[in-house]
């Protein structure tokens, strides 16, 4: 069966700090990955995707995720989080069907 | 291009009256379908998914429907609103390493 998981609920970081979102995978191949953003009352944002090739994705805001295979992760990190990062963030995986990680809520310390 | 329809914005129903939320896609064929459920401070669950017209698949038992009685069209129904089926609900479509939202529907089942 296919799953994502996301082990971390909450993550609270301090300005400035790096940050690393972790998102693992059960599937038997390789799926389509995505993270997504979801501020307070608002909808989803595609932050960046995976499907083939280079295994380093950028995406928008300044994110990027890296795609293991041998661990079956994609997860998403940013070099400087800014007060604007904190949202909730979800990892999500495409094969049969577009399955959902449970999230994660980032704070950030001023 | 490619967009998705989701209406109402907002909906407060009494419990025990039905529920039909419609969403509709356009700038695709044959897209992969898919309701999902957001409680409060919840992650995405994912209530139904279509791979076709009249296929539907539900992934948890619960006091909801859905039908797809359009390539474009996906529905998801009620026929007596409980308490427990206040949420945001989100309609996606998804092709192979593409995903799209709908700006979702916040019901609020009194």
């Amino acid at each position: 069966a296919q799953s994502v998981t996301q082990p971390d609920i909450h993550i609270t970081v301090s300005e400035g700090a790096s940050l690393e979102l972790r998102c693992n995978y059960s599937y038997g191949a390789t799926p389509y990955l995505f993270w997504y953003v979801q501020s307070p009352g608002q909808g989803l944002q595609l932050l960046l995707k995976y499907f083939s090739g280079d295994t380093l994705v950028q995406g928008i805001k300044g994110f990027e995720a890296e795609f293991k295979r041998s661990q079956s992760s994609f997860n998403l990190r940013k070099p400087s989080v800014h007060w604007s990062d904190a949202a909730e963030y979800f990892c999500a995986f495409g094969a049969q069907k577009l399955v959902f990680g449970q999230g994660t809520r980032l704070t950030i310390n001023p | 291009s490619q967009t998705i329809h989701q209406w109402p914005a907002t909906l407060v129903q009494p419990v025990g009256s039905p529920l039909s939320l419609e969403c509709t896609v356009e700038g695709t064929s044959n897209p992969n379908l898919y309701w999902y459920r957001q409680a409060a401070g919840r992650g995405l669950q994912l209530l139904f998914y279509s791979v076709g017209i009249g296929q539907i698949s539900s992934e948890v038992p619960q006091n909801l429907s859905a039908s797809r009685p359009q390539d474009r069209q996906f529905i998801l129904s009620s026929k007596k609103l409980l308490l427990s089926d206040s949420g945001f609900y989100l309609c996606a479509w998804q092709t192979g390493s593409e995903a799209f939202f709908g700006q979702g529907t916040r019901l609020t089942v009194v």
